[in-house]
This record gives structure tokens, C-alpha cells and sequence, in this order.
């Protein structure tokens, strides 16, 4: 059990296109989600916290209109990244959190972003 | 703010060695979890540590949190190549989740 899925895996795409990544709960209801970004041999960063129904909770430093997020059921959290530039490359990860277990966080298997 | 530093960063032992990771943080927490990652992968939940004095054994490893001393233990017992990966202890400040904030790792190689 508790299981988070993350679509796509790997994705390339041109600069000032926009990519959308999905992080799904597979088998449990996540009423939180987090969206981490990790860059290469580097810790990860916490981005932003989104809450089901709300709107996102953004880090200091974290540009709100770059990373769009949505969180619209308590299984599916989006992120997307408008106008993407090659500074934007990364590990993008993301975590929910079990309503039973709150005290876990299950991680997705990640998105690895490359911008051109 | 919450820092969260790890020692050491890069760790290179022999097999069948010990050796200890040290996590330390800035404030006052009593929830610690330990993650392996492999190169191009996700993170492997290790350990959840939610009070002081817990110690949690999985195998080679195993892990004490001393939230007194705001320190959290990785021992690593008769290494084996494949724990060789980096290893992050993160820290959940506020609530669960508000704020959890990574060390920035310890890269194990164990050689043969």
C-alpha cells in the first residue's frame, strides 16, 4: 500500500513551452501533497505545500506564477511549469500525505525535467 | 529557521566496516525520518523516528533519535556494497509536514 505515482518520468521539452507533471495517491486519500525539487547531487527543497481544495502554499524563493499548482481531488496534485527555461531542468519530486498516517510522507518515483 | 546538517557528507568504507551518520538540527522536533536514495531515483523510506530515545533496527542499519541533544544516529553495521547510496535525514518542524526540511546527505560507497 501506499503508493504515488508521477507522470511523466522523464519529459524534454523547448524553452518557453509549459509542462504539466501529475502526482496521483494510488491506494490512499492524500490530503496533503508537496512538490520537492532536486538538482544534481544536491538535497532536496521543499517547493510548495497543497492542500486538497486550497490554494498552494509556496516556499520563500518559490515563483507562484512559474510553478502553477493545483491539487483537485484528494488523489491527484499537478504541477505545472509555465514558460519553461533550461534553469528550470531538475528532479521534481513529489510527496502526499495518508489522512490515517499523518506522521508519513510517501514519495513519488520522481520527474526528471530537461528544458532545451 | 530550521537548518538540518549531516556528517559527514561523503563516506567511503571498506566492507564488513561500522560506521555512524550523525544528523543534527536547529530546533526543537521529535519527528526524524531517514531516506535512502540511488543515483536517478526516488526516495526509500528508511526510518520514522516520533520520539526521543526511539532507536529502529532494519538489517545492517539503525537508527536513535535524541531529541534532547537534537541528534539522530544512522549505524551502519558490517557494510555491504549495496548500501552504497546516499542517505538524507529530514526534519517535520510544524504539524506533519509544514515544514520538513532534508539534510543535504551523505554519500556512502562501501568498496569490496
Amino acid at each position: 500500500g501506499a503508493v504515488v505515482s508521477q507522470h511523466p518520468s522523464r519529459v524534454i521539452c523547448k524553452s518557453g513551452t509549459s509542462v504539466k507533471i501529475e502526482c496521483r495517491s494510488l491506494d490512499f486519500q492524500a490530503t496533503t501533497m508537496f512538490w520537492y525539487r532536486q538538482f544534481p547531487k544536491k538535497s532536496l527543497m521543499l517547493m510548495a505545500t497543497s492542500n486538497e481544495g486550497s490554494k498552494a502554499t509556496y516556499e520563500q524563493g518559490v515563483e507562484k506564477d512559474k510553478f502553477l499548482i493545483n491539487h483537485a481531488s484528494l488523489t491527484l496534485s499537478t504541477l505545472t511549469v509555465t514558460s519553461a527555461h533550461p534553469e528550470d531542468s531538475s528532479f521534481y519530486i513529489c510527496s502526499a500525505r495518508d489522512r490515517e498516517r499523518p506522521w508519513e510522507q510517501y514519495f513519488g518515483p520522481g520527474t526528471r525535467l530537461t528544458v532545451t | 529557521e530550521l537548518k538540518v546538517e549531516q556528517n559527514p557528507l561523503f563516506l567511503s568504507m571498506q566492507e564488513g566496516k561500522n560506521y555512524t551518520i550523525y544528523c543534527n538540527y536547529s530546533t526543537t522536533s521529535d519527528r526524524l525520518y531517514w531516506y535512502r536514495q540511488d543515483p536517478g531515483k526516488s526516495l526509500e523510506s528508511l526510518f520514522v523516528l516520533l520520539s526521543n530515545g526511539a532507536v529502529k533496527q532494519e538489517g545492517r542499519l539503525m537508527a536513535s533519535l535524541d531529541t534532547k541533544a537534537r541528534l539522530s544516529t544512522l549505524h551502519i553495521t558490517a557494510a555491504v556494497h549495496d548500501l552504497s547510496a546516499t542517505y538524507f535525514c529530514a526534519v517535520d518542524e510544524r504539524d506533519y509536514g509544514q515544514n520538513f526540511v532534508f539534510g543535504p546527505g551523505t554519500r556512502l560507497s562501501v568498496l569490496p
